[in-house]
Protein backbone atom coordinates (compact mmCIF):
# COMPACT_ATOMS: atom_id res chain seq x y z
CA UNK A 1 0.00 0.00 0.00
CA UNK A 2 1.26 3.34 -1.57
CA UNK A 3 -0.23 4.92 1.69
CA UNK A 4 -1.43 8.76 2.07
CA UNK A 5 0.26 10.84 -0.62
CA UNK A 6 0.18 14.25 -0.37
CA UNK A 7 1.69 16.76 -3.33
CA UNK A 8 3.65 19.43 -3.72
CA UNK A 9 6.03 18.33 -0.42
CA UNK A 10 7.35 21.69 -0.37
CA UNK A 11 5.63 25.12 -1.62
CA UNK A 12 7.21 28.26 -1.79
CA UNK A 13 5.09 31.38 -3.15
CA UNK A 14 4.72 35.11 -2.32
CA UNK A 15 1.46 36.29 -0.45
CA UNK A 16 -1.92 37.07 -2.37
CA UNK A 17 -0.80 33.71 -4.79
CA UNK A 18 -3.24 30.95 -4.31
CA UNK A 19 -1.94 27.59 -3.40
CA UNK A 20 -3.57 24.27 -3.60
CA UNK A 21 -2.63 20.85 -1.57
CA UNK A 22 -3.72 17.74 -2.70
CA UNK A 23 -4.31 14.47 -1.03
CA UNK A 24 -4.66 10.70 -2.35
CA UNK A 25 -5.99 8.70 1.09
CA UNK A 26 -5.27 4.93 1.29
CA UNK A 27 -7.23 2.58 -1.28
CA UNK A 28 -10.51 1.89 0.86
CA UNK A 29 -10.63 4.62 3.52
CA UNK A 30 -13.45 6.39 3.34
CA UNK A 31 -12.92 9.49 6.05
CA UNK A 32 -10.11 12.14 5.21
CA UNK A 33 -9.03 14.64 7.30
CA UNK A 34 -6.82 18.03 6.77
CA UNK A 35 -4.40 19.31 9.29
CA UNK A 36 -2.04 22.28 9.84
CA UNK A 37 0.84 21.82 12.04
CA UNK A 38 2.36 25.19 13.51
CA UNK A 39 5.03 25.43 16.57
CA UNK A 40 2.82 27.80 17.85
CA UNK A 41 -0.75 25.83 17.73
CA UNK A 42 0.48 22.59 17.53
CA UNK A 43 -1.59 19.99 15.34
CA UNK A 44 -5.00 21.36 14.48
CA UNK A 45 -7.79 19.89 12.72
CA UNK A 46 -8.84 22.44 9.74
CA UNK A 47 -11.69 19.79 8.60
CA UNK A 48 -12.29 16.52 7.96
CA UNK A 49 -14.46 14.79 4.98
CA UNK A 50 -16.62 11.02 5.48
CA UNK A 51 -17.56 9.19 1.85
CA UNK A 52 -16.46 12.05 0.50
CA UNK A 53 -18.92 15.03 2.44
CA UNK A 54 -17.74 17.53 4.68
CA UNK A 55 -18.55 16.18 8.16
CA UNK A 56 -16.66 19.01 10.15
CA UNK A 57 -15.40 22.67 8.72
CA UNK A 58 -15.00 24.58 11.82
CA UNK A 59 -11.42 24.36 11.95
CA UNK A 60 -10.79 26.33 8.53
CA UNK A 61 -9.39 29.43 9.60
CA UNK A 62 -11.02 31.87 7.08
CA UNK A 63 -13.02 32.13 4.45
CA UNK A 64 -10.13 32.43 2.29
CA UNK A 65 -9.54 28.37 2.64
CA UNK A 66 -11.53 25.70 0.58
CA UNK A 67 -11.23 22.73 0.68
CA UNK A 68 -13.20 19.81 -1.73
CA UNK A 69 -13.19 15.70 -2.54
CA UNK A 70 -14.69 15.32 -5.25
CA UNK A 71 -14.33 11.23 -5.69
CA UNK A 72 -13.29 8.90 -3.24
CA UNK A 73 -9.40 8.88 -4.02
CA UNK A 74 -8.91 12.63 -4.14
CA UNK A 75 -9.07 16.20 -2.48
CA UNK A 76 -7.61 19.43 -2.42
CA UNK A 77 -7.17 22.42 0.00
CA UNK A 78 -6.82 25.67 -1.47
CA UNK A 79 -5.66 28.82 0.31
CA UNK A 80 -6.59 32.11 -1.97
CA UNK A 81 -5.46 34.71 -1.18
CA UNK A 82 -2.48 33.28 1.06
CA UNK A 83 -0.76 34.79 3.70
CA UNK A 84 2.68 34.77 5.69
CA UNK A 85 0.62 33.34 8.88
CA UNK A 86 -0.28 30.87 6.46
CA UNK A 87 3.00 29.34 6.10
CA UNK A 88 3.04 25.65 8.35
CA UNK A 89 3.17 22.34 7.63
CA UNK A 90 0.18 21.04 6.22
CA UNK A 91 -0.71 16.68 6.52
CA UNK A 92 -3.81 15.11 5.20
CA UNK A 93 -4.75 11.91 6.82
CA UNK A 94 -7.28 8.95 6.39
CA UNK A 95 -9.23 6.32 8.30
CA UNK A 96 -11.83 3.54 7.37
CA UNK A 97 -15.49 4.18 8.40
CA UNK A 98 -17.28 6.85 10.52
CA UNK A 99 -16.09 5.01 13.43
CA UNK A 100 -12.96 6.58 14.97
CA UNK A 101 -10.34 3.66 13.40
CA UNK A 102 -6.10 4.95 13.50
CA UNK A 103 -5.70 7.97 11.15
CA UNK A 104 -2.79 7.45 9.00
CA UNK A 105 -0.99 10.20 8.31
CA UNK A 106 0.72 11.72 4.03
CA UNK A 107 4.31 12.88 4.41
CA UNK A 108 2.79 16.04 4.76
CA UNK A 109 2.89 19.80 2.82
CA UNK A 110 5.56 22.37 4.20
CA UNK A 111 4.31 25.26 2.92
CA UNK A 112 5.80 28.89 3.08
CA UNK A 113 4.12 31.96 2.07
CA UNK A 114 6.68 35.41 1.88
CA UNK B 1 -16.42 20.01 22.45
CA UNK B 2 -13.64 17.74 22.96
CA UNK B 3 -10.57 19.42 24.50
CA UNK B 4 -7.06 17.11 25.18
CA UNK B 5 -4.54 18.66 27.60
CA UNK B 6 -0.66 16.97 27.50
CA UNK B 7 2.00 17.32 29.95
CA UNK B 8 4.92 17.53 30.31
CA UNK B 9 5.48 19.69 27.29
CA UNK B 10 9.43 18.49 27.40
CA UNK B 11 10.63 15.43 28.93
CA UNK B 12 14.28 14.30 29.13
CA UNK B 13 16.04 10.83 30.58
CA UNK B 14 18.71 8.55 30.30
CA UNK B 15 19.06 5.72 27.94
CA UNK B 16 17.36 3.46 29.83
CA UNK B 17 14.62 5.07 32.25
CA UNK B 18 11.40 5.12 31.83
CA UNK B 19 9.60 7.96 30.14
CA UNK B 20 5.62 8.91 30.72
CA UNK B 21 3.32 11.20 29.28
CA UNK B 22 -0.08 12.03 30.67
CA UNK B 23 -3.51 13.50 29.11
CA UNK B 24 -6.32 14.22 30.26
CA UNK B 25 -9.84 14.90 28.15
CA UNK B 26 -12.97 16.56 28.68
CA UNK B 27 -15.94 14.76 27.11
CA UNK B 28 -16.61 11.80 28.85
CA UNK B 29 -18.05 10.30 25.35
CA UNK B 30 -14.83 9.84 23.96
CA UNK B 31 -14.07 6.45 23.48
CA UNK B 32 -11.05 6.01 21.46
CA UNK B 33 -7.56 7.30 22.79
CA UNK B 34 -4.19 7.18 20.25
CA UNK B 35 -0.52 7.87 20.43
CA UNK B 36 1.11 9.18 17.90
CA UNK B 37 5.28 9.60 17.41
CA UNK B 38 6.90 12.08 14.72
CA UNK B 39 10.08 12.51 14.29
CA UNK B 40 11.70 15.92 13.09
CA UNK B 41 10.54 16.57 9.77
CA UNK B 42 8.23 13.37 9.75
CA UNK B 43 4.86 12.47 9.71
CA UNK B 44 3.23 11.68 12.73
CA UNK B 45 2.95 7.66 13.02
CA UNK B 46 0.51 6.06 15.40
CA UNK B 47 2.79 3.96 17.91
CA UNK B 48 -0.44 1.99 19.79
CA UNK B 49 -4.05 3.33 21.00
CA UNK B 50 -7.07 1.76 23.24
CA UNK B 51 -10.39 1.98 23.41
CA UNK B 52 -12.88 2.88 26.55
CA UNK B 53 -13.61 -0.83 27.46
CA UNK B 54 -10.00 -1.26 27.87
CA UNK B 55 -7.96 -0.13 30.89
CA UNK B 56 -4.37 -1.14 29.38
CA UNK B 57 -2.35 -2.17 26.78
CA UNK B 58 1.16 -3.26 25.94
CA UNK B 59 2.87 -3.53 22.74
CA UNK B 60 6.84 -4.39 23.59
CA UNK B 61 7.97 -1.42 25.52
CA UNK B 62 4.80 0.64 25.10
CA UNK B 63 2.16 0.98 26.90
CA UNK B 64 -0.73 2.94 27.49
CA UNK B 65 -3.47 3.44 30.54
CA UNK B 66 -6.57 4.68 30.48
CA UNK B 67 -8.57 5.89 33.59
CA UNK B 68 -12.04 6.70 32.24
CA UNK B 69 -13.48 7.58 35.62
CA UNK B 70 -10.52 10.57 36.04
CA UNK B 71 -10.55 10.94 32.24
CA UNK B 72 -7.38 10.43 31.26
CA UNK B 73 -4.35 8.61 29.64
CA UNK B 74 -0.76 7.63 29.65
CA UNK B 75 2.04 6.33 27.44
CA UNK B 76 4.66 4.61 29.25
CA UNK B 77 7.99 3.76 27.53
CA UNK B 78 9.99 1.25 29.16
CA UNK B 79 14.24 1.33 28.67
CA UNK B 80 13.79 4.29 26.74
CA UNK B 81 16.60 4.15 23.16
CA UNK B 82 18.04 7.40 21.78
CA UNK B 83 15.44 6.60 18.60
CA UNK B 84 12.59 7.22 20.73
CA UNK B 85 13.24 10.76 20.91
CA UNK B 86 10.85 12.69 19.28
CA UNK B 87 7.56 14.47 20.19
CA UNK B 88 4.90 12.34 20.88
CA UNK B 89 1.22 13.54 20.46
CA UNK B 90 -2.27 11.99 22.42
CA UNK B 91 -5.52 12.44 20.95
CA UNK B 92 -9.05 11.68 21.91
CA UNK B 93 -12.52 11.32 20.27
CA UNK B 94 -15.65 9.24 19.97
CA UNK B 95 -17.39 7.54 16.77
CA UNK B 96 -18.64 9.84 14.10
CA UNK B 97 -16.28 12.93 15.12
CA UNK B 98 -12.71 13.66 14.44
CA UNK B 99 -9.66 13.09 17.02
CA UNK B 100 -8.88 16.23 19.12
CA UNK B 101 -4.82 16.23 19.62
CA UNK B 102 -2.78 17.25 22.75
CA UNK B 103 -0.46 20.11 22.27
CA UNK B 104 2.75 17.34 22.01
CA UNK B 105 5.67 16.13 23.97
CA UNK B 106 9.10 16.19 22.87
CA UNK B 107 11.02 13.34 24.64
CA UNK B 108 15.07 13.46 24.67
CA UNK B 109 16.90 10.14 25.39
CA UNK B 110 20.43 10.76 25.90
CA UNK B 111 22.75 8.36 25.86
Amino acid sequence: DAGVIQSPRHEVTEMGQEVTLRCKPISGHNSLFWYRQTMMRGLELLIYFNNNVPIDDSGMPEDRFSAKMPNASFSTLKIQPSEPRDSAVYFCASSVGQRNQPQHFGDGTRLSIL
Amino acid sequence: GENVEQHPSTLSVQEGDSAVIKCTYSDSASNYFPWYKQELGKRPQLIIDIRSNVGEKKDQRIAVTLNKTAKHFSLHITETQPEDSAVYFCAGGQAGTALIFGKGTTLSVSS
